[in-house]
């Protein structure tokens, strides 16, 4: 399979726990991006790479969450010090420059 | 920046009738309008996209109109079938600045 993987799939964890989840992208594919999605909702934009640089962030990427794609191929998603409104599913997307992007299948964490 | 609007939120309609779902944007710039296919506990899947110089594009039974002046874009899906029931998105622009999403359900 040479698609987007994320992991893990599940995460539940508690209050104020620190969580990373990791995102492997389609290999040739030089961008990155994360989206959060909530229930109902379509997914909402926080943050992408351009190889390893972090070109953008969301104004709802708070200071609790940081990502990074140290050698522009993986990256990984942390939560600091998670609060239940973090619950969301959290996908990644890779692509080719500008244009068509390819989705995991997310990961989806409840915050209990 | 861009705001995506989309409609409706869930469409009913018989098997073998056609679909459409409607999005306006409000950012003039914005070149690039995917929609978006996500089926339960998945990640949204690409089924056709259009860019800003052409107004009209076709896939099989799927096509994509794009009226640049009006911001307005449209999905069309014919000959409904089963495994199209599924939740659709429109988006614009590279960041991807998603809709709300339309519930699809194609009736027997």
């Amino acid at each position: 399979d040479t698609g987007v993987s994320q992991n893990p799939r599940h995460k539940i964890t508690k209050r104020g726990q620190n969580v990373t989840f990791r995102c492997d992208p389609i290999s040739e594919h030089n961008r990155l991006y994360w989206y959060r999605q909530t229930l109902g909702q379509g997914p909402e934009f926080l943050t992408y790479f351009q190889n390893e640089a972090q070109l953008e962030k969301s104004r709802l990427l708070s200071d609790r969450f940081s990502a990074e794609r140290p050698k522009g191929s993986f990256s990984t998603l942390e939560i600091q010090r998670t609060e239940q409104g973090d619950s969301a599913m959290y996908l990644c997307a890779s692509s080719l420059e500008v244009g068509e992007q390819y989705f995991g299948p997310g990961t989806r964490l409840t915050v209990t | 920046g861009e705001n995506v609007e989309q409609h409706p939120s869930t469409l009913s309609v018989q098997e073998g009738d056609s679909a459409v779902i409607k999005c306006t944007y409000s950012d003039s710039a914005s070149n690039y309008f995917p929609w978006y296919k996500q089926e339960l506990g998945k990640g949204p899947q690409l089924i056709i996209d259009i860019r800003s110089n052409v107004g009209e594009k076709k896939d099989q039974r799927i096509a994509v109109t794009l009226n640049k002046t009006a911001k307005h874009f449209s999905l069309h899906i014919t000959e409904t079938q089963p495994e199209d029931s599924a939740v659709y998105f429109c988006a614009a622009e590279d960041k991807i600045i998603f809709g709300k999403g339309t519930r699809l359900h194609i009736l027997p």
